[in-house]
């Protein structure tokens, strides 16, 4: 049973471009969150998505990031117009649902802003 | 919220128990603790995690006091695999599942 994949495992990209970081939950989980872990800081929670809802959001920031979890495929993260302050290790993990409690996360996307 | 407190980093020798402390007095009755750990440059994995009664696993045992306001995770045989960032986590009552507040952790380092 593979676990959570993220992808790209590093991505660059220029101030004012957009990053896609992708996400795919543990099979027959239905639960995914998005976590930020900024360089010398602690993790972050910035999502809870179930397939097609945002549950919440609280940890988002106001503007250029979006996420989603559609029917089919895996979860996005969107960041617009990146900035420098957006460089942040940015994992995802995965539930089966909330009657377990376990997180099992996955190993990450590295972004980097020139 | 209940926050949570733990010495910034602590060594251990191979082969030996490690005793993890984390402090949360501010705890609430239906507050679970949780214990996760991040290995450098990979995601959190999950320990262990209890309300009231110590828990144990395949990984680690979970002792909680009596009145909840403090718990330590025990590595029975630690290794040189489990050198790694461990975080102590009170989930709020009012958070959403899977939204944990991860503070600093302690540091542990196992030494041959």
């Amino acid at each position: 049973n593979a676990g959570v994949m993220q992808n790209p495992r590093h991505l660059v990209r220029r101030r004012g471009q957009e990053a896609r970081l992708r996400c795919s939950p543990m099979k027959g989980h239905s639960h995914v969150y998005w976590y930020r872990q900024l360089p010398e800081e602690g993790l972050k929670f910035m999502v809870y998505l179930q397939k097609e809802n945002i549950i919440d959001e609280s940890g988002m920031p106001k503007e250029r990031f979006s996420a989603e979890f559609p029917k089919e495929g895996p979860s996005i993260l969107r960041i617009q117009q990146v900035v420098r302050g957006d460089s942040a290790a940015y994992f995802c993990a995965s539930s089966p649902g909330t009657a377990d409690q376990k997180l099992f996360f996955g190993s990450g996307t590295q972004l980097s802003v020139l | 919220d209940a926050k949570t407190t733990q010495p910034t980093s602590m060594d251990c020798a191979e082969g030996r128990a490690a005793n993890l402390p984390c402090n949360h007095s501010t705890i609430s009755g239906n507050e679970y603790v949780y214990w996760y750990r991040q290995i450098h440059s990979q995601g959190p994995q999950y320990i262990i995690h209890g309300l009231k009664n110590n828990e144990t696993n395949e990984m680690a045992s979970l002792i909680i006091t009596e009145d909840r306001k403090s718990s330590t995770l025990i590595l029975p045989h630690a290794t040189l695999r489990d050198t790694a960032v461990y975080y102590c986590i009170v989930r709020g009552s009012t958070d959403s599942w899977g939204k944990l507040q991860f503070g600093a952790g302690t540091q542990v380092v196992v030494t041959p």
